[in-house]
């Protein structure tokens, strides 16, 4: 199956500094990303759609100035966390698909990143 | 999206079947039934997806009720490695575009297995 690959799989950052993340598939073209949150015991939350070329797509209830996103390639986006905050910490997960459409497609995930603000 | 319900929780012995339902009343005619399981610190990862009749691939089993109402997975001989929390989330035939890949987590079902 396709790869999606997710970097860093950790990272600690201080209150007040920024951090980014990138997901990249390895074998495919994504003209479309996805990021999601996960918090402890919770399921993932979908938090924005990541479009090649175009603005990224926010989810109500995310802060698009808190969470950057740019998506310059077909095979890259990143998610950048901005003046990051201890409730910011949390895993961070993103996925895309492989095909042209329709509910027959299954989409393939990062290993996702664990975020720690201290 | 449709809504699912999955009990919260499941246990099984290895070696064992495991059945693993997930009840989606208010699904449409164009709404696939999609699968997908999480490990421990993992992203998740795709198990398996039908839309009427029963699918088999090397993971697992979809067998998915007459009326569509329902369906279950099944797990032939489960293994400590098949515990994760397993997702069944619907997506619509028409989603396609920017929506592609896109998909809304339920809380899932926690499987365990027993040595």
């Amino acid at each position: 199956g396709a790869v999606v690959s997710q970097h860093p799989s950790r990272v600690i950052c201080k209150s007040g500094t920024s951090v980014k993340i990138e997901c990249r598939s390895l074998d495919f073209q994504a003209t479309t990303m996805f990021w999601y949150r996960q918090f402890p015991k919770q399921s993932l939350m979908l938090m924005a759609t990541s479009n090649e070329g175009s603005k990224a797509t926010y989810e109500q209830g995310v802060e698009k100035d808190k969470f950057l996103i740019n998506h310059a390639s077909l095979t890259l986006s990143t998610l950048t966390v901005t003046s990051a905050h201890p409730e910011d910490s949390s895993f961070y997960i993103c996925s895309a698909s492989v095909g042209t459409g329709w509910g027959n497609t299954e989409a393939f995930f990062g290993q996702g990143t664990r975020l720690t603000v201290v | 999206d449709a809504k699912t319900t999955q009990p919260n929780s499941m246990e099984s012995n290895e070696e064992e079947p495991v059945h693993l339902p997930c009840n989606h009343s208010t699904i449409s005619g164009t709404d696939y039934i999609h699968w997908y399981r999480q490990l421990p610190s993992q992203g998740p990862e795709y198990v398996i997806h039908g839309l009427t009749s029963n699918v088999n691939n090397r993971m697992a089993s979809l067998a998915i009720a007459e009326d569509r109402k329902s369906s279950t997975l099944i797990l032939h001989r489960a293994t400590l490695r098949d515990a994760a929390v397993y997702y069944c989330i619907l997506r619509d035939e028409a989603d396609r575009g920017s929506t592609l890949g896109r998909l809304y987590f339920g809380r899932g079902t926690q499987l365990t297995v027993w040595p």
